[in-house]
Protein backbone atom coordinates (compact mmCIF):
# COMPACT_ATOMS: atom_id res chain seq x y z
CA UNK A 1 0.00 0.00 0.00
CA UNK A 2 2.61 2.34 -1.08
CA UNK A 3 1.17 6.30 -1.97
CA UNK A 4 1.14 6.85 -5.83
CA UNK A 5 3.91 9.13 -6.89
CA UNK A 6 2.61 12.63 -7.75
CA UNK A 7 4.92 15.60 -8.96
CA UNK A 8 5.22 17.99 -5.17
CA UNK A 9 4.21 20.47 -7.74
CA UNK A 10 2.67 22.31 -10.94
CA UNK A 11 2.05 25.67 -12.12
CA UNK A 12 0.93 27.71 -15.63
CA UNK A 13 -0.40 31.25 -16.00
CA UNK A 14 -4.02 31.95 -16.77
CA UNK A 15 -5.34 30.16 -19.63
CA UNK A 16 -2.78 27.63 -19.68
CA UNK A 17 -2.85 23.97 -19.54
CA UNK A 18 -1.17 22.06 -16.51
CA UNK A 19 -0.65 18.00 -16.88
CA UNK A 20 0.06 16.20 -13.28
CA UNK A 21 1.11 12.50 -13.41
CA UNK A 22 0.21 9.52 -11.31
CA UNK A 23 2.53 6.49 -11.05
CA UNK A 24 1.60 3.47 -9.38
CA UNK A 25 2.18 0.01 -10.05
CA UNK A 26 0.00 -3.23 -11.82
CA UNK A 27 -1.66 -3.44 -8.82
CA UNK A 28 -3.31 -0.42 -8.53
CA UNK A 29 -3.41 2.29 -11.34
CA UNK A 30 -2.38 -0.20 -13.86
CA UNK A 31 -4.81 -2.32 -12.95
CA UNK A 32 -7.82 -1.24 -12.57
CA UNK A 33 -9.81 1.56 -14.51
CA UNK A 34 -10.88 3.02 -11.41
CA UNK A 35 -8.67 5.66 -11.12
CA UNK A 36 -10.12 9.24 -9.70
CA UNK A 37 -8.43 12.60 -9.14
CA UNK A 38 -9.69 14.90 -6.26
CA UNK A 39 -9.17 19.04 -5.76
CA UNK A 40 -8.50 19.92 -2.36
CA UNK A 41 -8.57 23.51 -1.18
CA UNK A 42 -6.89 24.66 2.06
CA UNK A 43 -9.17 23.88 5.06
CA UNK A 44 -11.85 21.88 2.88
CA UNK A 45 -12.43 18.59 1.76
CA UNK A 46 -11.78 16.76 -1.26
CA UNK A 47 -13.96 17.08 -4.12
CA UNK A 48 -13.79 14.46 -6.79
CA UNK A 49 -13.03 15.90 -10.35
CA UNK A 50 -12.51 13.15 -12.15
CA UNK A 51 -13.50 8.95 -11.65
CA UNK A 52 -13.14 6.17 -13.83
CA UNK A 53 -9.95 7.38 -15.58
CA UNK A 54 -11.87 9.96 -17.68
CA UNK A 55 -15.11 10.84 -16.22
CA UNK A 56 -16.31 14.13 -14.90
CA UNK A 57 -19.22 14.42 -12.41
CA UNK A 58 -21.83 16.55 -13.56
CA UNK A 59 -20.93 19.97 -12.32
CA UNK A 60 -16.88 19.70 -12.38
CA UNK A 61 -15.76 22.07 -15.49
CA UNK A 62 -14.63 20.00 -18.75
CA UNK A 63 -11.62 21.91 -18.49
CA UNK A 64 -10.54 18.82 -15.96
CA UNK A 65 -9.66 15.97 -18.27
CA UNK A 66 -7.78 12.63 -17.29
CA UNK A 67 -6.44 9.54 -19.16
CA UNK A 68 -3.83 6.75 -18.22
CA UNK A 69 -1.26 4.83 -19.90
CA UNK A 70 -0.11 1.83 -18.33
CA UNK A 71 0.69 2.69 -14.56
CA UNK A 72 0.49 5.93 -15.25
CA UNK A 73 -2.64 7.97 -15.16
CA UNK A 74 -2.89 12.28 -16.07
CA UNK A 75 -5.05 15.06 -14.87
CA UNK A 76 -4.80 17.97 -17.34
CA UNK A 77 -6.37 21.12 -16.28
CA UNK A 78 -7.04 23.70 -19.55
CA UNK A 79 -7.52 26.78 -19.33
CA UNK A 80 -6.51 27.44 -15.97
CA UNK A 81 -8.34 29.99 -14.17
CA UNK A 82 -7.51 30.88 -10.45
CA UNK A 83 -9.76 29.05 -8.55
CA UNK A 84 -8.24 26.11 -10.16
CA UNK A 85 -5.25 26.65 -7.31
CA UNK A 86 -5.43 24.03 -5.13
CA UNK A 87 -3.88 20.46 -3.93
CA UNK A 88 -4.64 17.54 -6.30
CA UNK A 89 -4.54 14.12 -5.00
CA UNK A 90 -4.98 10.92 -7.52
CA UNK A 91 -6.09 7.87 -6.10
CA UNK A 92 -6.85 4.40 -7.11
CA UNK A 93 -8.69 1.39 -6.36
CA UNK A 94 -6.37 -1.05 -5.14
CA UNK A 95 -8.28 -4.64 -5.05
CA UNK A 96 -9.88 -6.53 -1.71
CA UNK A 97 -11.89 -3.34 -1.34
CA UNK A 98 -8.95 -0.83 -0.72
CA UNK A 99 -7.97 2.50 -2.34
CA UNK A 100 -4.72 3.94 -2.28
CA UNK A 101 -3.77 7.96 -2.84
CA UNK A 102 -1.16 9.92 -4.43
CA UNK A 103 1.43 12.18 -2.73
CA UNK A 104 -0.44 15.07 -3.74
CA UNK A 105 0.54 18.02 -6.40
CA UNK A 106 0.22 21.56 -5.41
CA UNK A 107 -1.11 23.64 -8.37
CA UNK A 108 -0.02 27.17 -8.76
CA UNK A 109 -1.94 29.58 -10.92
CA UNK A 110 0.91 32.49 -11.74
CA UNK B 1 -29.01 18.41 1.13
CA UNK B 2 -26.54 15.52 0.88
CA UNK B 3 -24.23 15.41 3.70
CA UNK B 4 -22.03 13.64 5.81
CA UNK B 5 -20.61 15.09 9.81
CA UNK B 6 -17.95 13.88 11.57
CA UNK B 7 -17.48 13.95 15.30
CA UNK B 8 -15.62 12.88 18.46
CA UNK B 9 -12.72 14.28 17.50
CA UNK B 10 -10.10 15.91 20.12
CA UNK B 11 -6.74 15.23 21.99
CA UNK B 12 -6.05 11.87 23.27
CA UNK B 13 -2.97 10.67 25.06
CA UNK B 14 -0.70 7.88 23.08
CA UNK B 15 -2.58 4.51 23.73
CA UNK B 16 -5.56 6.17 24.33
CA UNK B 17 -8.68 5.67 22.26
CA UNK B 18 -11.48 7.52 20.40
CA UNK B 19 -14.65 6.92 18.90
CA UNK B 20 -15.32 8.61 15.87
CA UNK B 21 -18.83 9.14 14.13
CA UNK B 22 -19.76 10.19 11.05
CA UNK B 23 -23.72 11.30 10.66
CA UNK B 24 -25.51 10.65 7.30
CA UNK B 25 -28.42 12.67 5.80
CA UNK B 26 -29.89 13.57 2.89
CA UNK B 27 -29.76 10.04 0.99
CA UNK B 28 -30.21 6.64 1.75
CA UNK B 29 -27.12 5.72 4.05
CA UNK B 30 -28.13 1.56 3.98
CA UNK B 31 -27.71 1.93 -0.09
CA UNK B 32 -23.85 2.88 0.00
CA UNK B 33 -20.65 1.38 0.76
CA UNK B 34 -18.50 4.11 2.94
CA UNK B 35 -15.04 4.82 3.38
CA UNK B 36 -12.66 6.61 6.28
CA UNK B 37 -9.84 8.99 4.57
CA UNK B 38 -7.70 10.50 7.17
CA UNK B 39 -4.92 13.58 6.54
CA UNK B 40 -2.06 14.32 8.94
CA UNK B 41 -1.14 18.01 9.37
CA UNK B 42 0.48 19.18 6.36
CA UNK B 43 0.59 15.78 4.76
CA UNK B 44 -1.42 14.08 1.97
CA UNK B 45 -4.39 12.17 2.00
CA UNK B 46 -4.54 8.29 3.22
CA UNK B 47 -7.03 6.02 2.44
CA UNK B 48 -7.59 4.21 6.16
CA UNK B 49 -10.98 1.77 6.39
CA UNK B 50 -14.13 0.78 3.99
CA UNK B 51 -17.26 -0.88 4.92
CA UNK B 52 -19.78 -1.83 2.65
CA UNK B 53 -23.12 -1.27 2.44
CA UNK B 54 -24.57 -3.94 4.66
CA UNK B 55 -21.22 -4.02 6.87
CA UNK B 56 -20.30 -7.47 5.81
CA UNK B 57 -17.36 -6.46 4.44
CA UNK B 58 -14.34 -4.27 6.08
CA UNK B 59 -11.25 -3.92 4.74
CA UNK B 60 -8.39 -1.75 6.46
CA UNK B 61 -4.51 -0.09 5.40
CA UNK B 62 -1.97 -1.88 7.24
CA UNK B 63 -0.84 1.10 9.11
CA UNK B 64 -3.97 0.61 11.28
CA UNK B 65 -5.22 -3.01 10.83
CA UNK B 66 -5.68 -4.23 14.17
CA UNK B 67 -6.01 -1.10 16.10
CA UNK B 68 -8.90 0.28 14.29
CA UNK B 69 -12.66 -1.04 13.68
CA UNK B 70 -15.12 0.51 11.16
CA UNK B 71 -18.83 0.17 11.58
CA UNK B 72 -22.37 1.19 10.63
CA UNK B 73 -25.60 1.55 12.21
CA UNK B 74 -27.73 1.94 8.84
CA UNK B 75 -31.02 2.27 11.13
CA UNK B 76 -29.30 5.25 12.44
CA UNK B 77 -27.48 6.25 9.32
CA UNK B 78 -24.42 6.27 10.99
CA UNK B 79 -21.10 5.29 10.33
CA UNK B 80 -18.44 4.80 13.27
CA UNK B 81 -14.42 4.36 13.89
CA UNK B 82 -13.28 3.00 16.93
CA UNK B 83 -9.39 3.89 17.43
CA UNK B 84 -7.45 2.08 19.84
CA UNK B 85 -4.00 2.21 21.02
CA UNK B 86 -3.18 5.43 19.66
CA UNK B 87 0.06 7.06 17.94
CA UNK B 88 1.07 10.47 17.42
CA UNK B 89 0.95 9.62 13.93
CA UNK B 90 -2.80 9.02 14.10
CA UNK B 91 -2.77 12.78 14.51
CA UNK B 92 -4.76 13.96 11.60
CA UNK B 93 -8.13 14.81 10.35
CA UNK B 94 -10.45 12.08 9.74
CA UNK B 95 -12.83 12.09 6.95
CA UNK B 96 -15.84 9.80 6.05
CA UNK B 97 -16.48 9.91 2.59
CA UNK B 98 -19.45 7.79 0.63
CA UNK B 99 -18.13 4.98 -2.16
CA UNK B 100 -20.31 5.40 -5.43
CA UNK B 101 -18.93 2.93 -8.06
CA UNK B 102 -15.05 3.38 -6.99
CA UNK B 103 -15.18 6.85 -6.69
CA UNK B 104 -15.67 9.04 -3.49
CA UNK B 105 -18.07 11.60 -4.01
CA UNK B 106 -19.47 13.10 -0.84
CA UNK B 107 -17.27 13.98 1.85
CA UNK B 108 -17.97 15.56 5.02
CA UNK B 109 -15.71 18.41 6.84
CA UNK B 110 -14.02 16.11 9.01
CA UNK B 111 -12.99 15.77 12.78
CA UNK B 112 -9.26 16.55 13.83
CA UNK B 113 -7.68 13.42 16.31
CA UNK B 114 -4.44 14.98 18.07
CA UNK B 115 -2.54 12.68 20.00
CA UNK B 116 -0.34 14.42 22.43
CA UNK B 117 0.77 14.33 25.86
Amino acid sequence: QSALTQPPSASGSPGQSVSISCTGTSSDVGGYKYVSWYQQHPGKAPKVMIYEVTKRPSGVPDRFSGSKSGNTASLTVSGLQAEDEAEYYCSSYAGSTSYVFGTGTKVTVL
Amino acid sequence: DVQLVESGGGLVQPGGSLRLSCAASGFNFSGYEVNWVRQAPGKGLEWVSYISASGRFISYADSVRGRFTISRDNAKGSLYLQINSLRAEDTAVYYCARENFYKMDVWGKGTTVTVAS
